[in-house]
């Protein structure tokens, strides 16, 4: 089963506005990473937050994490046309391996 | 620096045909590999995963098998395609289980008719 559910499922917004995704999922954690995957191709690593952090920013790109919710947010704030894309959170527990969510389309509309 | 190559990158087959998709790896050694499959519009469903030469872990019992013949070789094989086979498969790799970012190949598309 998935571990981790993305929400919205399809965003669309207009290039230079702030675009969020959320993540929710159901068993503690270690860490929890978000990828992008550009259609047809495969997922590139965007950021990695540890189970003790509660906010990092790569860029662009700020990611909260709040362990009591078990949720986590990927912000990309002044969004381009080139960020269009899909976006996953995947989940990574003691056992290691890493559960990837449904992802959330993102559109972003010159 | 490490690459990850995977082939072919699309594949159409008849049902009951076999099947082999290849991952390779360059510039490192000892990877964790990974073969995941993604049905349209969804996210990635872990197929197996080797932590060794010769060592497979199967996730979900299916019509599919995977190999580790070499350090940096996996693939992916079925005797006998089905309908629900079609998807984009996606190998991966990293470190360990330790190194949690995984570095993903360009896919392979495969149909089944």
């Amino acid at each position: 089963s998935q571990q981790g559910e993305e929400d919205p499922q399809a965003l669309s917004i207009q290039e230079g506005e702030n675009a969020t995704m959320n993540c929710s999922y159901k068993t503690s954690i270690n860490n929890l990473q978000w990828y992008r995957q550009n259609s047809g191709r495969g997922l590139v690593h965007l950021i990695l937050i540890r189970s003790n952090e509660r906010e990092k920013h790569s860029g662009r790109l700020r990611v909260t994490l709040d362990t009591s919710k078990k949720s986590s947010s990927l912000l990309i704030t002044a969004s381009r046309a080139a960020d269009t894309a899909s976006y996953f959170c995947a989940t990574n527990t003691n056992a290691g391996k890493s559960t990837f969510g449904d992802g959330t389309t993102l559109t972003v509309k010159p | 620096s490490q690459t990850i190559h995977q082939w072919p990158a699309t594949l159409v087959q008849p049902v009951g045909s076999p099947l082999s998709l290849e991952c390779t790896v360059e510039g490192t050694s000892n990877p964790n590999l990974y073969w995941y499959r993604q049905a349209a519009g969804r996210g990635l469903q872990l197929l197996f995963y080797s932590v060794g030469i010769g060592q497979i872990s199967s996730e979900v019992p299916q019509n599919l098998s995977a190999s580790r013949p070499q350090d940096r070789q996996f693939i992916l094989s079925s005797k006998k395609l089905l309908l629900s086979d079609s998807g984009f498969y996606l190998c991966a790799w990293n470190g360990g289980f330790a190194y949690n970012e995984q570095f993903f190949g360009p896919g392979t598309r495969l149909t089944v008719l």
